[in-house]
């Protein structure tokens, strides 16, 4: 099946610096999705993004789907960043399949 | 709020019992997912359904059982527990089971076994 990659595996930054978290995966998707999950163990949806590029506020995420890669932009970070970011993918006819994360921490 | 419920929050238990986890999806959803996320194997699909329908499985144990009822939602039932099913049991919603459809995750459900 399809394989998932996040890099770094942890991370740990001051408050406002920027960051990018990388997701590598192994076979074409039609399905790719960032989430948070914060520290009461809550998945937080942030980003539905198969190709292309989107914004939503400090964040903002790039999938560019032929080279199979995806980028998660986190600006002028905040201590409420702090957590679990996964990405997940599902190929064609495949299960719904998740990286391992990657660990951020945000420190005041 | 991902409109998808999950009751209950929190399950303490001892190994072999049964216990059943309730989802309800988002309200126009059709499918329902299952997932495990456990210290050591991470967040693992276990199964879907679409409109009552079981349509994928995964690494679902053959302890555990799933169904989705007429209006929708959807129970997660774990039987003969042991220490190892101790996680937090995720359910998601989509609106379908075709392609090009994010899912939408409730809070989980915590299951400790003692």
């Amino acid at each position: 099946g399809i394989q998932v990659e996040q890099s770094p595996p942890d991370l740990i930054l001051q408050e406002g610096a920027n960051s990018t978290l990388r997701c590598n995966f192994s076979d074409s998707v039609n399905n790719l999705q960032w989430f948070h999950q914060n520290p009461w163990g809550q998945l937080i949806n942030l980003f539905y993004i198969p190709s292309g590029t989107k914004q939503n506020g400090r964040l903002s995420a790039t999938t560019v789907a032929t080279e199979r890669y995806s980028l998660l932009y986190i600006s002028s970070s905040q201590t409420t960043d702090s957590g679990v970011y996964f990405c997940a993918v599902d190929s064609y006819g495949q299960n719904f399949v998740f990286g391992p994360g990657t660990r951020l921490s945000v420190l005041p | 709020d991902s409109g998808v419920t999950q009751t209950p929050k929190h399950l303490i238990t001892a190994t072999g019992q049964r216990v059943t986890l309730r989802c309800s999806p988002r309200s126009g959803d059709l499918s329902v997912y299952w997932y495990q996320q456990s210290l050591d194997q991470g967040l693992q699909f276990l199964i879907q359904y679409y409109n009552g329908e079981e349509r994928a499985k995964g690494n679902i144990l053959e302890r555990f059982s799933a169904q989705q009822f007429p209006d929708l939602h959807s129970e997660l039932n774990l039987s003969s527990l042991e220490l190892g099913d101790s996680a937090l049991y995720f359910c998601a919603s989509s609106a379908d089971t075709v392609i090009n459809q994010p899912q939408h995750f409730g809070d989980g459900t915590r299951l400790s076994i003692l």
